[in-house]
């Protein structure tokens, strides 16, 4: 049964703080890893992929990957009240191009 | 950048009647997925296609069809539509690397 876990929240996180995101998935084939924000009402846009174990940084996000322990993380430093929205981990499905999302973890930074 | 267009932002359709989403990509793209949103349940893929002409199940086909024409142009069709599939259907589009895009959305309420 292919899964994507994530915690659905709410995540209040106060204004300028580290807000941790964590996924985790059950198949060990997959091999691309994708965070997306989505705002209420809109379609989601993909804020930071990741393929290889250990980290990658994109400005204030960090996305970290650990594919023995079958987890993606993302960390969202200086927490702004505009990344307020859900958070959504994608898989790919084995080796092919199927994607598969997690329901999301919502996130309220606190002014 | 990747423009993934909707046509239809916004339908009220009668039960039972035959409903068409169109979908149109620009960006060469091979695959391309339709996908609902339903709070709770998150994203759910519908059908997805490799190629022209090409289309595969995904979780929940029941009561949809897709053709794909073209490669820039995947259509999701409702052959007679019930209530139950009032929902946000999301069409997105990926290349190589699987990053998916995704369009802005249809919302489609059935009375």
């Amino acid at each position: 049964q292919k899964e994507v876990e994530q915690n659905s929240g709410p995540l209040s996180v106060p204004e300028g703080a580290i807000a941790s995101l964590n996924c985790t998935y059950s198949d060990r084939g997959s091999q691309s890893f994708f965070w997306y924000r989505q705002y209420s009402g809109k379609s989601p846009e993909l804020i930071m992929s990741i393929y290889s174990n250990g980290d990658k940084e994109d400005g204030r996000f960090t996305a970290q990957l650990n594919k023995a322990s079958q987890y993606v993380s993302l960390l969202i430093r200086d927490s702004q009240p505009s990344d307020s929205a859900t958070y959504l981990c994608a898989v790919n499905w084995g080796r092919d191009d199927k994607i598969i999302f997690g329901k999301g973890t919502r996130l309220h930074i606190l002014p | 950048d990747v423009k993934v267009t909707q046509s239809s932002r916004y339908l009220v359709k009668r039960t039972g009647e035959k409903v068409f989403l169109e979908c149109v990509q620009d960006m060469d793209h091979e695959n391309m997925f339709w996908y609902r949103q339903d709070p709770g349940l998150g994203l759910r893929l519908i059908y997805f296609s490799y190629d022209v002409k090409m289309k595969e199940k995904g979780d929940i086909p029941e009561g949809y069809s897709v053709s794909r024409e073209k490669k820039e142009r995947f259509s999701l069709i409702l052959e007679s539509a019930s209530t139950n599939q009032t929902s946000m259907y999301l069409c997105a589009s990926s290349g190589n690397g699987n990053t998916i895009y995704f369009g802005e959305g249809s919302w489609l309420t059935v009375v």
